[in-house]
């Protein structure tokens, strides 16, 4: 049971290049979430999919796309590489549709943009 | 929109002691879920523990627990005998009741324990 498993782990890119970060979950959960983290800020939120076929805008969605690809598989893109999406990204998922659910985050991704 | 505040940016405790840090938020709902996470230097975050508004009864997990005072929004975490483990940044985290949004985060607070 990996849990939710990211890639790439690194990765530099420069301005205006694009790139699709993966994201993967094996717990059978519903909903799927893509965070980014920028040094001395908490996680924030930039998409979130609630169940398959479905995805929303959270606090931070400029700049990026995604795509609930099926149950499993939730991915964030860059399509033009801006210097201020440098940033740690996380994805969690969580087996909530309503009342508490526990979200189980990925390792992470350290994007640095040129 | 809700706003979660960590006013210590950093603490630091001599193990085996007991420190509390610190969380208020701002909401208007009344269904919601309060939760405190773990990042050490590996930064994967990690579930410390959880509450419900709805119940009275303050959370526990081991050496762990919180101080959850509805009326005052406020949610302070309470680290008994801490370990060198627990050294981390902790994060303080919001969650509305309804539908399946994402937390909001506290910005939070670098725990250092001194051997």
């Amino acid at each position: 049971n990996a849990g939710v498993t990211q890639t790439p782990k690194f990765q530099v890119l420069k301005t205006g290049q694009s790139m699709t970060l993966q994201c993967a979950q094996d717990m059978n959960h519903n909903s799927m979430y893509w965070y980014r983290q920028d040094p001395g800020m908490g996680l924030r939120l930039i998409y979130y999919s609630a169940s398959e076929g479905t995805t929303d805008k959270g606090e931070v969605p400029n700049g990026y796309n995604v795509s609930r690809l099926n149950k499993r598989e939730f991915s964030l893109r860059l399509e033009s590489a801006a210097p201020s999406q440098t940033s740690v990204y996380f994805c969690a998922s969580s087996h909530r549709l309503a009342g508490v659910g526990e979200q189980f985050f990925g390792p992470g991704t350290r994007l640095t943009v040129l | 929109a809700q706003t979660v505040t960590q006013s210590q940016p950093e603490m630091s405790v001599q193990e085996a002691e007991t420190v509390t840090l610190s969380c208020t938020y701002d909401t208007s709902e009344s269904d919601y879920y309060l939760f405190w996470y773990k990042q050490p230097p590996s930064r994967q975050m990690i579930l410390v523990i959880r509450q419900e508004a709805y119940k009275q009864q303050n959370a526990t997990e081991n050496r762990f627990s919180v101080n959850f005072q509805k009326a005052a929004k406020s949610f302070s975490l309470k680290i008994s005998d801490s370990q060198l483990g627990d050294a981390a940044m902790y994060f303080c985290a919001y969650q509305s009741g309804g539908g399946a949004d994402g937390l909001t985060f506290g910005k939070g607070t670098h725990l250092i324990i001194q051997p």
